[in-house]
């Protein structure tokens, strides 16, 4: 069975410019979640899709956004990028059965840089 | 709003033996899910337990169990007979009103041969 997969595995942008980011749940999931991870801030949530529908988000401003696709892969868009949003990108799916509570199967990442 | 504290950013343990991480959570929910996941180096992160709230019963997967002390909001992670492999961060997570995971700071574990 193949697991969450996320492309690129490294972008680099500069300040201003907007990036996409891209995953694929594992087949049968229909929830996504997008979080952030920099450097000693652990993870923080993002966002939240299930069944094309945004969910929840976290607290980050609007210029963080994404969409859920029908096949249930998602893709998240960061404009106006700053210097503070260089960070690996996890992607994970779940089963979407019981919301958050559902155990999360996590891609390997996208690693952002922002010069 | 929900919170999770690991207060040890670094533990290490010698090869075989035993260790214990570290969270304290808080969240206004009754009903509500916690987590371990660890992240090796360059790896996907994965699931290694999970712990329903409204469970007496403290979850086991194998050499990893925690201790779920509900009253006082903590849910350590007790690994045993400690391998190389079990090198890696430690994120603790909480779940609460099925509307959002917060996770923890992470533990970075050193396994020492």
């Amino acid at each position: 069975e193949a697991g969450v997969t996320q492309s690129p595995t490294h972008l680099i942008k500069t300040r201003g410019q907007q990036a996409t980011l891209r995953c694929s749940p594992i087949s049968g999931h229909t929830s996504v979640y997008w979080y952030q991870q920099a450097l000693g801030l652990g993870l923080q949530f993002l966002l939240w899709y299930d069944e094309g529908e945004e969910r929840n988000r976290g607290n980050f401003p609007p210029r963080f956004s994404g969409r859920q696709f029908p096949n249930y892969s998602s893709e998240l868009n960061v404009n106006a990028l700053e210097l503070e949003d260089s960070a690996l990108y996890l992607c994970a799916s779940s089963w979407g059965t019981c919301g958050t509570t559902d155990t999360q199967y996590f891609g390997p990442g996208t690693r952002l840089t922002v010069l | 709003a929900q919170t999770v504290t690991q207060s040890q950013p670094e533990m290490s343990v010698q090869e075989a033996e035993t260790v214990t991480l570290s969270c304290t959570y808080d969240t206004s929910e009754s009903d509500y899910y916690l987590f371990w996941y660890k992240q090796p180096p360059s790896r996907q992160m994965i699931l290694v337990i999970r712990q329903e709230a409204y469970k007496q019963q403290n979850a086991t997967e194998n050499r990893f169990s925690v201790n779920f002390q509900k009253a006082a909001k903590s849910f350590s992670l007790k690994i045993s007979d400690s391998q190389l492999g079990d090198a890696a961060m430690y994120f603790c997570a909480l779940s609460g009103g099925y509307q959002k995971v917060t996770f923890g700071i992470g533990t970075k574990l050193q396994v020492i041969p």
